[in-house]
């Protein structure tokens, strides 16, 4: 699976988007992003995944790039509910685990 | 729609006991994975398991550590002996099928205290 690489940390600005960039170069065709986030010591949790296409849900917008060597989630309104431990996950088409890095520390303050 | 549930939540053992962390998948998955976290460590994977059958156990310890995923009942990961380092969050997930197009759900982990 493709290496990715995120900031350590960000602050965002409650009410605010918070943009949390992921670099992943060497991805190959078959790979696909995800992005889970970690509150606290709580478990992970699902937020979005996509393949070359940009995604949105409820909770979030994920915004793939052309060449696909980078990405970006994206959420629309941080609350302080969102401050966590957010990561984002190359895995092959058929893979079966998920690696986590070290992830990106989101701080969202009032 | 009930979430993926672990039990017990918070297990203490003594050194050389055993542990016995379950793991009940989220209705109609039938894919479960394992992961450790060790204080101030990211997530690793253990092991993944389909009904009856383990797929792949690359990230298990050699020695001690074992999983079960039985046609009726929970999941369940087993440590035998354990020993300090074994102090850590276990975080069970399950998906509906295999492959990057089916999320993996995660459970609240079990925080396991070796004394």
């Amino acid at each position: 699976d493709a290496k990715t690489t995120q900031p350590p940390s960000m602050d965002c600005a409650e009410g605010r988007a918070a943009n949390l960039p992921c670099n992943h170069s060497t991805i190959s065709g078959n790979e696909y992003v995800y992005w889970y986030r970690q509150i606290h010591s709580q478990g992970p949790q699902y937020i979005i995944h996509g393949l070359k296409n940009n995604e949105t849900n409820e909770m979030a917008s994920l915004i793939i790039t052309e060449d696909r060597k980078s990405s970006t989630l994206i959420l629309p309104h941080a609350t302080l509910r969102d401050t966590a431990v957010y990561y984002c996950i190359v895995i092959t088409e058929y893979g079966n685990k998920l690696v986590f890095g070290a992830g990106t520390i989101l701080r969202v303050k009032s | 729609n009930a979430g993926v549930m672990q039990n017990p939540r918070h297990l203490v053992r003594r050194r050389g006991q055993e542990a016995r962390l379950r793991c009940s998948p989220m209705k109609g998955h039938s894919h479960v994975y394992w992961y450790r976290q060790l204080p101030e460590e990211g997530l690793k994977f253990m092991v993944y398991l389909q009904k009856e059958n383990i797929i792949d156990e690359s990230g298990m310890p050699k020695e001690r550590f074992s999983a079960e995923f039985p046609k009726e009942g929970p999941s369940i990961l087993r440590i035998q002996q354990v020993v300090r380092g074994d102090s850590a969050a276990y975080f069970c997930a399950s998906s509906l099928g295999t492959g990057a197009n089916y999320e993996q759900y995660f459970g609240p982990g079990t925080r396991l205290t070796v004394t």
